[in-house]
């Protein structure tokens, strides 16, 4: 079946840091691929979405490309701040339309 | 538009007690799916439904129940409350017809604790 690895956290950055947060996934046929983004108290939202190979997608700095060659999906920021601090959830959504959510990603920036 | 929400924002029971864990989406979106957060361990699908009247199971059904009577509603029912169900539970919407790329949109949780 479907299935997305994340990266174990926590991420430890200072401000103004590179971020990646490496993820990979295995799926049958074409899937989307998702970004969502889980700040402290909160659901999950959106960060960013690829629907087809080569891909990038992109939200408030953050970037990730569809690379199917290597079936990942890493996202990359250059240059964090503290508000980025937050939970990073993959995902991917292929035909049976129930998404497959990576075990998230805890970002921790510091001043 | 409100998006999701999600009714109480959290809840201890006792042993053996039943609650309902109320969803409302105004979005008018056929899909809607009940998870639950345990720590360090990511989203695990409860029950999902692809429309009224229509529900399925998902990962970790056993002592949930849901009900779709309409499309904006999706309940999740917990019968005699155990301490295994201590979590976050979130519940989220999609539209159908816009096929795989459809965004999901999340609520904005119910912690439950079980003592």
């Amino acid at each position: 079946g479907d299935s997305v690895t994340q990266m174990e956290g926590p991420v430890t950055l200072s401000e103004e840091a590179f971020l990646t947060i490496n993820c990979t996934y295995t799926a049958t046929g074409y899937p989307s691929l998702f970004w969502y983004v889980q700040y402290p108290g909160e659901g999950l939202q959106l960060l960013l979405k690829a629907t087809k190979a080569d891909d990038k997608g992109s939200n408030k700095g953050f970037e990730a490309t569809y690379r199917k060659e290597t079936t990942s999906f890493h996202l990359e920021k250059g240059s964090v701040q503290v508000s980025d601090s937050a939970v990073y959830f993959c995902a991917l959504k292929g035909g049976s339309y129930i998404p497959t959510f990576g075990r998230g990603t805890s970002l921790i920036v510091h001043p | 538009n409100a998006g999701v929400t999600q009714t109480p924002k959290f809840r201890i029971l006792k042993i053996g007690q039943s609650m309902t864990l109320q969803c409302t989406q105004d979005m008018n979106h056929n899909y809607m799916y009940w998870y639950r957060q345990d720590p360090g361990m990511g989203l695990k699908l409860i029950y999902y439904s692809v429309g009224a009247g229509i529900t399925d199971k998902g990962e970790v059904p056993n002592g949930y129940n849901v009900s779709r009577s309409t499309t904006e509603d999706f309940p999740l029912r917990l019968e005699l409350a155990a301490p295994s169900q201590t979590s976050v539970y979130f519940c989220a919407s999609s539209r159908s017809s816009g096929g795989p790329q459809e965004t999901q949109y999340f609520g904005p949780g119910t912690r439950l604790l079980v003592l």
